[in-house]
C-alpha cells in the first residue's frame, strides 16, 4: 500500500532563506507527484505537478524535483516570504488504481 | 481555469439528520473525489467516481453514501450524521489518469455535527 511522508512536519525560519521541503512515497508505480498549498480553513491550491517521467518543475521561486526511483520528492522555495506561510502538501497519483495518496503535510512559517 | 465549487463552507448539523454535501465541477471531469481531512491524520479519502452513476469506495467509507447523476456534480451523503464526522470535507476533479493530469480542488466545507 502506498505511503506519503513529509518531513518535516512543521517548519519556522526567517524571512528571505532558502528552503526545502521533503516528500517520500514507498510505491514508484505513479504518473505524477503533485504539490500543492493550503492556506488555514482553506481548500487546497496546486503548486506544481511532475510528471513520472520528468525530474523537476519550477514555478517563479518555486521548483520541485522528483527522483522516482528513490522515491523522493524535494520541494525548494527560495527567498522565502511572510506570504509563503501556509501548510504544503504532496500527493501522488498512482497508476495501479489512479487514487491520490497525500503526506500529512508541512506546516511552513516564515518569520517577518 | 478548472472550477470546484462546494456549496456550503460552513454548515452546521445536529446528530442523527441526514446532511448533503454538494460538488460542481466545470471542466468536463470523468473522476471526482470526496475527503476529509483532520488534524494529525491528513487527508483521506472517502469515496471516488470515474463516471456517472459510478462510485468507488476509498479508505473511509463507513457512514457516508455518494451519488453521481451527472457528470459535473458529485454528492457526498451522511445518512445519519454523528459526531466523529466533524471535519472538513474537500472535493476534487481530475480527468482520466496520465502523467500530466492534475487534481483540482474545491475551497472545502466545515462540518460540524452538534
Amino acid at each position: 500500500k502506498q505511503e506519503v511522508t513529509q518531513i518535516p512536519a512543521a517548519l519556522s525560519v526567517p524571512e528571505g532563506e532558502n528552503l526545502v521541503l521533503n516528500c517520500s512515497f514507498t510505491d514508484s508505480a505513479i504518473y505524477n507527484l503533485q504539490w500543492f498549498r493550503q492556506d488555514p480553513g482553506k481548500g487546497l491550491t496546486s503548486l506544481l505537478l511532475i510528471q513520472s517521467s520528468q525530474r523537476e518543475q519550477t514555478s517563479g521561486r518555486l521548483n520541485a524535483s522528483l527522483d522516482k526511483s528513490s522515491g523522493r520528492s524535494t520541494l525548494y522555495i527560495a527567498a522565502s516570504q511572510p506570504g509563503d506561510s501556509a501548510t504544503y502538501l504532496c500527493a501522488v497519483r498512482e497508476r495501479r488504481d489512479d487514487k491520490i495518496i497525500f503526506g500529512k503535510g508541512t506546516r511552513l512559517h516564515i518569520l517577518p | 481555469d478548472v472550477k470546484v465549487t462546494q456549496s456550503s463552507r460552513y454548515l452546521v448539523k445536529r446528530t442523527g439528520e441526514k446532511v448533503f454535501l454538494e460538488c460542481v465541477q466545470d471542466m468536463d471531469h470523468e473522476n471526482m473525489f470526496w475527503y476529509r481531512q483532520d488534524p494529525g491524520l491528513g487527508l483521506r479519502l472517502i469515496y471516488f467516481s470515474y463516471d456517472v452513476k459510478m462510485k468507488e469506495k476509498g479508505d473511509i467509507p463507513e457512514g457516508y453514501s455518494v451519488s453521481r447523476e451527472k457528470k459535473e456534480r458529485f454528492s457526498l451523503i451522511l445518512e445519519s450524521a454523528s459526531t466523529n464526522q466533524t471535519s472538513m470535507y474537500l472535493c476534487a476533479s481530475s480527468t482520466y489518469g496520465g502523467d500530466n493530469q492534475p487534481q483540482h480542488f474545491g475551497d472545502g466545507t466545515r462540518l460540524s455535527i452538534l
